[in-house]
C-alpha cells in the first residue's frame, strides 16, 4: 500500500549541470502530474500524463525541461543546463484517472532541488 | 490577478479556536481541492468538493459554485494543525490543478 514516492529527496547541484527526478506513483494509477514550489508559494503546474503520454505539457516553463513516463508507470522529470531559478521542491502527483471529473490527486514527498 | 486566491495568507490561533480559511476562483471547475502541507513538504489532499458541504472530523469544507467560493473550517483547533492549507481547482477545461499560494495556520497552546 505504497504512496507516491520521490528520489531524491533533496538534490544539491551546480549551474549548468544536468539532473533528473524520479517518480513512482502509485500503483493502477494512470494519470501522473508534476508541480514545482517555490519557497512561500503555492504549487505550479509542470506537466500531466496519461498513461504513457503527456496530454498536457503546457507549464513547461521553457525546452530546458522535458519529462517521460515510457512504460505508464515511473516518470522522470528532466532538467538540461540547470539555472538558479530552477531551484524549488518539485512535487509529484498520481490519481487512478486524469481529466474532468476530477479523481483526487495524491501527493508524493516532493524533491528539494538547489541549484548553486 | 490570481485564478485561486486564498485569504488570509496567515492565520494565527489559540487552540480551541474554530478557524475559517476562504478560497475564491475565477475560472470555471470541475471540482475544488483542500489540501495540507506540513514543514518539510508533504502534501495531504483534505477534501475534493464541487458542490455542497463535506465534513471529516473537526474539519469542514464549503463550496458556493454561484458565488465561486469555498471555505475550510476547523472546529476546536489544536497545535497539530499548525499547517499551510491549499486551495486548489481542477478546471473543467483541462486536468490539471491550479492552486492558490496557501495560508499558513499556526496554532498555539
Amino acid at each position: 500500500g505504497a504512496g507516491v514516492s520521490q528520489t531524491p529527496s533533496n538534490k544539491v547541484t551546480e549551474k549548468g549541470k544536468y539532473v533528473e527526478l524520479r517518480c513512482d506513483p502509485i500503483s493502477g494509477h494512470t494519470a501522473l502530474y508534476w508541480y514545482r514550489q517555490s519557497l512561500g508559494q503555492g504549487p505550479e503546474f509542470l506537466i500531466y500524463f496519461q498513461g504513457t503520454g503527456a496530454a498536457d505539457d503546457s507549464g513547461l516553463p521553457n525546452d530546458r525541461f522535458f519529462a517521460v513516463r515510457p512504460e505508464g508507470s515511473v516518470s522522470t522529470l528532466k532538467i538540461q543546463r540547470t539555472e538558479r531559478g530552477d531551484s524549488a521542491v518539485y512535487l509529484c502527483a498520481s490519481s487512478l484517472i486524469g481529466g474532468p471529473p476530477f479523481n483526487e490527486q495524491f501527493f508524493g514527498p516532493g524533491t528539494r532541488l538547489t541549484v548553486l | 490577478k490570481n485564478e485561486v486566491e486564498q485569504s488570509p495568507q496567515n492565520l494565527t490561533a489559540q487552540e480551541g479556536e474554530f478557524i475559517t480559511i476562504n478560497c475564491s476562483y475565477s475560472v470555471g471547475i470541475s471540482a475544488l481541492h483542500w489540501l495540507q502541507q506540513h514543514p518539510g513538504g508533504g502534501i495531504v489532499s483534505l477534501f475534493m468538493l464541487s458542490s455542497g458541504k463535506k465534513k471529516h472530523g473537526r474539519l469542514i469544507a464549503t463550496i458556493n459554485i454561484q458565488e465561486k467560493h469555498s471555505s475550510l473550517h476547523i472546529t476546536a483547533s489544536h497545535p497539530r494543525d499548525s499547517a499551510v492549507y491549499i486551495c486548489a481547482v481542477g478546471e473543467t477545461s483541462g486536468s490539471r490543478l491550479t492552486f492558490g499560494e496557501g495560508t499558513q495556520l499556526t496554532v498555539n497552546p
